[in-house]
Parts: structure tokens; C-alpha cells; sequence
């Protein structure tokens, strides 16, 4: 199983659709849980971090399942603006794997 | 936006010659990352650094070696770069190692023909 899995998608929706994207992982023992956003030929840059409780930041919401190994990404409303990868990321287990470990994201694209 | 640059942008270079990517920070964390992200397999951990002079190996460090002498700067060498090695190289910090987010760099775009 690999360490942390992502459907590629694409996911392509209208304007104002509503979209989530699941994300699974491996390591148990993981902690720390990222949504990053990746725009074409730019930098991941941090969307949000994922906390056990689940949390929102205006239209997006981040859901973390500890007995699933499973993060969610709901987004509502989408704009155009949002279209991009969006990659989950979890933390190793110690060691090198106490890094962060990064999905190959899945992409989104929203059209008018 | 985290203060992180790197150096160069862009480069295209022949095979077998040596290759140095800079990566410069301001924010004076304690961690750096040297990442490459590649279609189909994500962003892959090539060494990273804990302090000056600490540095250890990521899950594909083989053909890369790295240097840190100054908070601020973190060195990534291809001794003698290969064909495979033509990807997209990404700097990261951060100021915690297992949960603490990390910020990238710009990213360099590597070209070996």
C-alpha cells in the first residue's frame, strides 16, 4: 500500500460546484496531516492543516478519520481561482520518515 | 510568503558534468529540504538538514550530495549529473521536523541532455 494515495482526478466542475477530495494513508503512527495547493509550474504552498476535530477556513473544510486513515477536502462554492493540484500530506514515523510524506495530488479544474 | 529564494531558475547542462543549486532563506529555521517533483511519482524527499552541518539522507538521495555552512544557505550537488536526474527541484523550510508544515522555494527547473 502506498504510503499516501490520492485519486489524480481530473475533477472538473462548474462554478459554484461543491467538490471533495479523499486522501489515504499507511502510517498509523502519522500526526500531522496538510492539505497543500499546487498551482501549474509553481510551489506547493500550505492550504490548510488538518486537525483531528476537523476544521474549516471559509470555504473549505478539512475532515481527518484516524480509525479510516483518511483526510478529506470539501470545497464549496468553487471559483475559478481554485483550480489546481491539491496535494495531502502526512507526516512519517520517526527518523527521515518523520517528514513529510506527499501525495501526487489531485487536480482540479473548475470551469466557468 | 516565506522568504526563501533559490538559485538558479533554470539550467540545462550536459551529462556528466557537476551541477550546485542554492537555496537561501531568511526566516532562520532550523530545517531545510532538497525535494523533486517528477509526473507520476509527486514531491520525493532527496536530503534534508536539521541545523549547520546536519544533514542526512531522504528516499532518493543517491547521485546527490548536500552542504549547509550557514543557517541560511542549503547546497544541493549533482557530482555529475545523468539524464534522470532532469527534474523540477524544490527548497523547503520549516521550523519543526514531524509537525510542522513546510514552505517551498520557487522552485528550479533542471534540464540534463
Amino acid at each position: 500500500r502506498k504510503e499516501v494515495e490520492q485519486d489524480p482526478g481530473p475533477f472538473n466542475v462548474p462554478e459554484g460546484a461543491t467538490v471533495a477530495f479523499n486522501c489515504t494513508y499507511s502510517n498509523s503512527a502519522s500526526q500531522s496531516f496538510f492539505w497543500y495547493r499546487q498551482d501549474c509550474r509553481k510551489e506547493p504552498k500550505l492550504l490548510m492543516s488538518v486537525y483531528s476535530s476537523g476544521n474549516e477556513d471559509g470555504r473549505f473544510t478539512a475532515q481527518l478519520n484516524r480509525a479510516s486513515q483518511y483526510i478529506s477536502l470539501l470545497i464549496r462554492d468553487s471559483k475559478l481561482s481554485d483550480s489546481a493540484t491539491y496535494l495531502c500530506v502526512v507526516n512519517g514515523n520517526g527518523g527521515s520518515q518523520g517528514n513529510l510524506i506527499f501525495g501526487k495530488g489531485t487536480k482540479l479544474s473548475v470551469k466557468p | 510568503d516565506a522568504g526563501i529564494t533559490q538559485s538558479p531558475r533554470h539550467k540545462v547542462t550536459e551529462t556528466g558534468t557537476p551541477v550546485t543549486l542554492r537555496c537561501h532563506q531568511t526566516e532562520n529555521h532550523r530545517y531545510m529540504y532538497w525535494y523533486r517533483q517528477d509526473p507520476g511519482h509527486g514531491l520525493r524527499l532527496i536530503h534534508y538538514s536539521y541545523g549547520v552541518k546536519d544533514t542526512d539522507k531522504g528516499e532518493v538521495s543517491d547521485g546527490y550530495s548536500v552542504s549547509r555552512s550557514k543557517t541560511e544557505d542549503f547546497l544541493l550537488t549533482l557530482e555529475s549529473a545523468t539524464s534522470s536526474q532532469t527534474s523540477v527541484y524544490f527548497c523547503a523550510i520549516s521550523e519543526g521536523l514531524t509537525s510542522y508544515e513546510q514552505y517551498f522555494g520557487p522552485g528550479t527547473r533542471l534540464t540534463v541532455t
